[in-house]
């Protein structure tokens, strides 16, 4: 079964800042997708980047970008210039090709901004 | 919009009442899905539905039950209510093969069992 660890329960940056919150996964997959979702405390779940396992290129959203690195099983995620509507849980996320392609889920960071 | 409707928002329980919870999508989505988020534990599957008429366990379905019998609609039900399923419950859909897109979300539930 695939699993996805995030290191860092909490997180803080200053305004204008930037900041990365790591990932780690396990699997025996080639091909999956990796996810970073954001939850502000409106507890709206919104998908801040994704990332194809077999595009060697990091994958970049204006501010946000992804630090992807396939044999480590790594996928961190950079936010530039950071703003204070950048604070909320942030979780990684993992979803595979086969069967019912569900989304496995890291326990989440929490991002402070501080002005 | 289209989306995913979960209903109710809020929802206080005594402990051994019964409840659903329904999720309603009109994006003609084939999968579905309900996950429990709590503090320091992420988002995890409870139960999912790969079409009309199916469904199976995730990975904590104990005290969970569900139904799919139309395709835009996933119902999860608390059969016996314990505190221990405090939580907020999350839907979601999405077509087979658009993994690309990862998931359209509810909004959540917020359950509280007393």
């Amino acid at each position: 079964a695939q699993t996805v660890t995030q290191s860092q329960p909490e997180m803080s940056v200053q305004e204008a800042e930037t900041v990365t919150l790591s990932c780690t996964y396990d699997t025996s997959e080639s091909d999956y997708y990796l996810f970073w979702y954001k939850q502000p405390p409106s507890r709206q779940m919104i998908l801040v980047i994704r990332q194809e396992a077999y595009k060697q290129q990091n994958a970049t959203e204006n501010r946000f970008s992804v630090n992807f690195q396939k044999a480590a099983k790594s996928f961190s995620l950079k936010i530039s210039d950071s703003q204070l509507g950048d604070a909320a849980m942030y979780f990684c996320a993992y979803r595979g090709q086969g069967g019912s392609e569900k989304l496995v889920f890291g326990k989440g960071t929490k991002l402070t901004v501080n002005p | 919009n289209a989306g995913v409707t979960q209903t109710p928002k809020f929802r206080v329980l005594k402990t051994g009442q019964s409840m659903t919870l329904l999720c309603a999508q009109d994006m003609n989505h084939e999968y579905m899905y309900w996950y429990r988020q709590d503090p320091g534990m992420g988002l995890r599957l409870i139960h999912y539905s790969v079409g009309e008429g199916t469904t199976a366990k995730g990975e904590v379905p104990d005290g969970y039950n569900v139904s799919r019998l139309k395709k835009q609609n996933f119902l999860l039900g608390l059969e016996s209510a314990a505190p221990s399923q405090t939580s907020v419950y999350f839907c979601a859909s999405s077509y087979p093969g658009r993994f690309d897109y990862g998931y359209t979300f509810g909004s959540g539930t917020r359950l509280t069992v007393v």
